[in-house]
């Protein structure tokens, strides 16, 4: 099974701006993994943020974005907000959408 | 309303089995893939399988084949989880969402594995 791989930790500064990555054991992140980007609060259910890469839910923040980024799957947040601190998972397809991953998550703190 | 509505906490001694049910609301079941996720606490998020209602077509993660079970009960708009030889690591709670945008998810249901 594949690895996909998440910075453990990252921290932002209030108005600032941070990119959280999403690599794969198997080589680089493609549009063919659809990614998937999920925000989780503390008791909460996760939350979509983005898909298929840089798709966004009705609820997600425009200050929230996805691509694709030197072979990763990149979520930027762009002027944080202090409710944006939460944990972030990144989720690939692979066999076309047969088998998925989760990766480890990012735990964003905002201060 | 959309939504996707599970099955309360469970306590299970190890070696037992467990079903936690979904039931879907204001949409399509037979539509759409149901995914099921767990995360164990204080850890990440874990995906274990989806089941295709319309079929039944099920894939599972290697990792628990053998013990889990997707079914589901199109006539109630109804997915299931099942896990049979719990241990204490399967303590944790699982979640069903709806695939495609994933923007549906159930509230979660809390399995806990102890003697």
């Amino acid at each position: 099974q594949a690895v996909v791989t998440q910075e453990p930790s990252l921290t932002v500064s209030p108005g600032g701006t941070v990119t959280l990555t999403c690599g794969s054991s198997t080589g680089a992140v493609t549009s063919g993994h659809y990614p998937y980007w999920f925000q989780q609060k503390p008791g909460q259910a996760p939350r979509t943020l983005i898909y298929d890469t840089s798709n966004k839910q009705s609820w997600t923040p425009a200050r929230f974005s996805g691509s694709l980024l030197g072979g990763k799957a990149a979520l930027t947040l762009s002027g944080a907000q202090p409710e944006d601190e939460a944990d972030y998972y990144c989720f690939l397809a692979y066999g076309g959408g047969r088998n998925w991953v989760f990766g480890g998550g990012t735990k964003l703190t905002v201060v | 309303q959309v939504q996707l509505m599970q099955s309360g906490a469970e306590v299970k001694k190890p070696g037992a089995s467990v079903k936690v049910s979904c039931k879907a609301s204001g949409f399509t079941f037979t539509g759409y893939y149901i995914h099921w996720v767990r995360q164990a606490p204080g850890q990440g998020l874990e995906w274990m399988g989806w089941i295709k209602p319309d079929s039944g077509g099920t894939n599972y993660v290697q990792k628990f084949q053998g013990r889990v079970t997707m079914t589901s009960d199109t006539s109630i708009s109804t997915a299931y989880m099942d896990l049979t030889g719990l241990r204490s690591d399967d303590t944790a709670v699982y979640y069903c969402a709806r695939d495609r945008g994933w923007g549906v998810w159930g509230q979660g249901t809390m399995v806990t594995v102890s003697s």
